[in-house]
């Protein structure tokens, strides 16, 4: 079956620890995205690729970092520099074209020790 | 900028109740719009889309959402809610010149009652 797959389920982060989320689709889409999602707010992007090689910060991607060197990969790394990393991580991915719609996977919650 | 607006936090209805949402957005063009579910502790699952066409789209597990540009609306409506709608709700907004980017509004709790 196609689809996204997140992990881990749960990630723990402590004090000045770097932490990377994974984020794999084969659906062979072009884009991928992230997003924060923090109750109440919906979700915000933090960053998006729309082809390999080439990424693009959304609007929240102070103390994040990612990298797309595969068409099914896209990995974000939370730094110590994010201050206030606990939420839910959501990645999603697309045919990059208007209207075309965009497959989530199930998520990874952070949670600082 | 474009934004969308869910002016309902929390909704609780019976079940067999009819059922409304309300989604409005800012966008200075036509927007493509969608409405998204989301279970406890899962990601998103699409509803319904509107891209272009007849203003009245027809959704997975019997919603529906219609389009009207003269209120900037995108409202989700089910006839007969059932206690597995139970979820939180998304309207989201596309923008033409910027690939596939949406814009979420913050969403809306629904509950079920007995």
């Amino acid at each position: 079956d196609g689809g996204i797959t997140q992990s881990p389920k749960y990630l723990f982060r402590k004090e000045g620890q770097n932490v990377t989320l994974s984020c794999e689709q084969n659906l062979n889409h072009d884009a991928m995205y992230w997003y924060r999602q923090d109750p109440g707010q919906g979700l915000r992007l933090i960053y998006y690729s729309q082809i390999v090689n080439d990424f693009q910060k959304g609007d929240i991607a102070e103390g994040y970092s990612v990298s797309r060197e595969k068409k099914e990969s896209f990995p974000l790394t939370v730094t110590s520099a994010q201050k206030n990393p606990t939420a839910f991580y959501l990645c999603a991915s697309s045919i990059p074209r208007p209207g075309e719609t965009q497959y989530f996977g199930p998520g990874t919650r952070l949670l600082v020790l | 900028a474009q934004s969308v607006t869910q002016p309902d936090i929390h909704i609780t209805v019976s079940e067999g109740a009819s059922l409304e949402l309300r989604c409005n957005y800012s966008y200075g063009a036509t927007p493509y719009l969608f409405w998204y579910v989301q279970s406890p502790g899962q990601g998103l699952q699409l509803l319904l889309k509107y891209f272009s066409g007849d203003t009245l789209v027809q959704g997975i597990k019997g919603f529906e959402a219609e389009f009207k540009r003269s209120q900037s609306s995108f409202n989700l409506r089910k006839p007969s809610v059932h206690w597995s709608d139970a979820a939180e709700y998304f309207c989201a907004v596309g923008e033409y010149n910027a690939g596939n980017m949406l814009t979420f509004g913050g969403g809306t709790r629904l509950m079920v009652k007995p």
